[in-house]
């Protein structure tokens, strides 16, 4: 299996601009995870999803953030419009779950950069 | 609510110095208990885990018991390597209105020098 995908690796814009970041997990997972990691905040979960059902989007900081799961293969997280704190590398998760015992697969990142 | 608390780092060891890395946990019910580790510009990736009281989990020379009666998962390497230089993230998975609820630590830095 290729492991979780994330596009783009990198992405540099303007504040105001939207940006879109995408994921596909792993095949046959149904629980997918979105966090975004800081030097000063860590490791922050924004949204999960079970069988692309929004479980739990209280770490989504703002109504500029939005997420989309329209199938089992694809999500999207949505930023309009972006602002230089949202500056951040945004990760994306899957897992077999919703089993506590279960592990999550981590995508290798989109590095996010608003100027 | 849940929660972790491991070591601020950095931590700078020597090549083949004994390692160890503190994590504490506070859950209202059993969670299961994990070691994730970051290397330089990649995702986390699975160390090790347990799930339940006693068990100890065990990885590329890397050792965690899960201690209940110290709400405790301390991460051991008996010998380091310069490829150990990662960052290493301590987490809990618990069930939350039958649903996964995972919570990181914020990460214990760690670089390894010859």
């Amino acid at each position: 299996d290729a492991g979780v995908i994330q596009s783009p690796r990198h992405e540099v814009t303007e504040m105001g601009q939207e940006v879109t970041l995408r994921c596909k997990p792993i095949s046959g997972h149904n629980s997918l995870f979105w966090y975004r990691q800081t030097m000063m905040r860590g490791l922050e979960l924004l949204i999960y999803f079970n069988n692309n059902v929004p479980i739990d989007d209280s770490g989504m900081p703002e109504d500029r953030f939005s997420a989309k799961m329209p199938n089992a293969s694809f999500s999207t997280l949505k930023i309009q419009p972006s602002e230089p704190r949202d500056s951040a590398v945004y990760f994306c998760a899957s897992s077999s779950g919703p089993i506590t015992s279960s592990e999550q697969y981590f995508g290798p990142g989109t590095r996010l950069t608003v100027t | 609510g849940d929660s972790v608390t491991q070591m601020e780092g950095p931590v700078t060891l020597s090549e083949e110095a004994f390692l160890t890395i503190n994590c504490t946990y506070t859950a209202t019910g059993y969670p299961s208990l994990f070691w994730y580790v970051q290397y330089p510009g990649e995702g986390l990736q699975l160390l090790l885990k347990a799930t339940k009281a006693d068990d100890k989990g065990s990885n590329k020379g890397f050792e965690a018991t899960y201690r209940k009666e110290t709400t405790s998962f301390h991460l051991e390497k008996g010998s380091v390597q310069v490829s150990d230089s990662a960052v290493y993230f301590c987490a809990l998975s618990d069930a939350a209105g039958g649903y996964q609820k995972v919570t990181f630590g914020i990460g214990t830095k760690l670089q390894v020098i010859p």
